[in-house]
């Protein structure tokens, strides 16, 4: 299985501060079609996940723009701009280039 | 709009087969690219990506879990289901079904996830 390393585990930052997020994989992500199936995900507390980027660096219909993402191969970075209130949560990034489809450990987004 | 719900038991024994079913609206398991899968959490701790179906009923299942999972539809009622055979207190978790497009490999609209608890 295709391990995912998500660093840091917990993250606190300021309000309007700045946060990046790290998650690397134990294989190459690009899929034989030449796509990379790089995902990441917000969960605030007691909801279910919520879809902020795809393929690496497109956001999801809705998200802002504060939220970016970027990477290749096995090396991609979430961040998040001017943060706010609602953007706390835990942030999961997800591969699906490979069965089975595996998600990082996790991202505490919290405040300082 | 897109919205999907799981529901489940609840709460069962061990050795006990869970069923889950997926009802959602705004799409069809008919139309081509279209699938569902199902994740699920224990409680304060991270996600595992469990089984897709797909339009064509093209089936998917963590290897981890092959052996007790059965993925299967109803396009007709939009429905998808999860059978787990044999659970264990491991299983206790919170489950999600969530739409997911073919070319894309994302899950891109969630359920709210129903709980379930194994315990004797």
């Amino acid at each position: 299985d295709v391990v995912m390393t998500q660093t840091p585990v917990s993250l606190p930052v300021s309000l309007g501060g700045q946060a990046s997020i790290s998650c690397r994989s134990s294989q190459s992500l690009v899929h034989s079609n030449g796509n990379t199936y790089l995902h990441w995900y917000l969960q605030k507390p007691g909801q279910s996940p919520q879809l902020l980027i795809y393929r690496v660096s497109n956001r999801f219909s809705g998200v802002p723009d504060r939220f970016s993402g970027s990477g290749s191969g096995t090396d991609f970075t979430l961040k998040i701009s001017r943060v706010e209130p609602e953007d706390l949560g835990d942030y999961y990034c997800l591969q699906s280039t490979h069965f089975p489809w595996t998600f990082g450990g996790g991202t505490k987004l919290e405040l300082k | 709009q897109v919205t999907l719900k799981e529901s489940g038991p609840g709460i069962l024994q061990p050795s006990q087969t869970l069923s889950l079913t997926c009802t959602f609206s705004g799409f069809s398991l008919s139309t081509y690219g279209m699938g569902v899968g199902w994740i699920r959490q224990p409680s304060g701790k991270g996600l595992e990506w469990l089984a897709n179906i797909w339009w064509d009923d093209d089936k998917y299942y963590n290897p981890s879990l092959k052996n007790r999972l059965t993925i299967s539809k109803d396009t007709s009622n939009n429905q998808a289901f999860l059978k787990i055979t044999n659970v264990d207190t491991a299983d206790t978790a919170t489950y999600y079904c969530a739409r997911i497009a073919y070319g894309l490999r994302r899950g891109d609209y969630w359920g709210q996830g129903v709980m379930v608890t194994v315990s004797s």
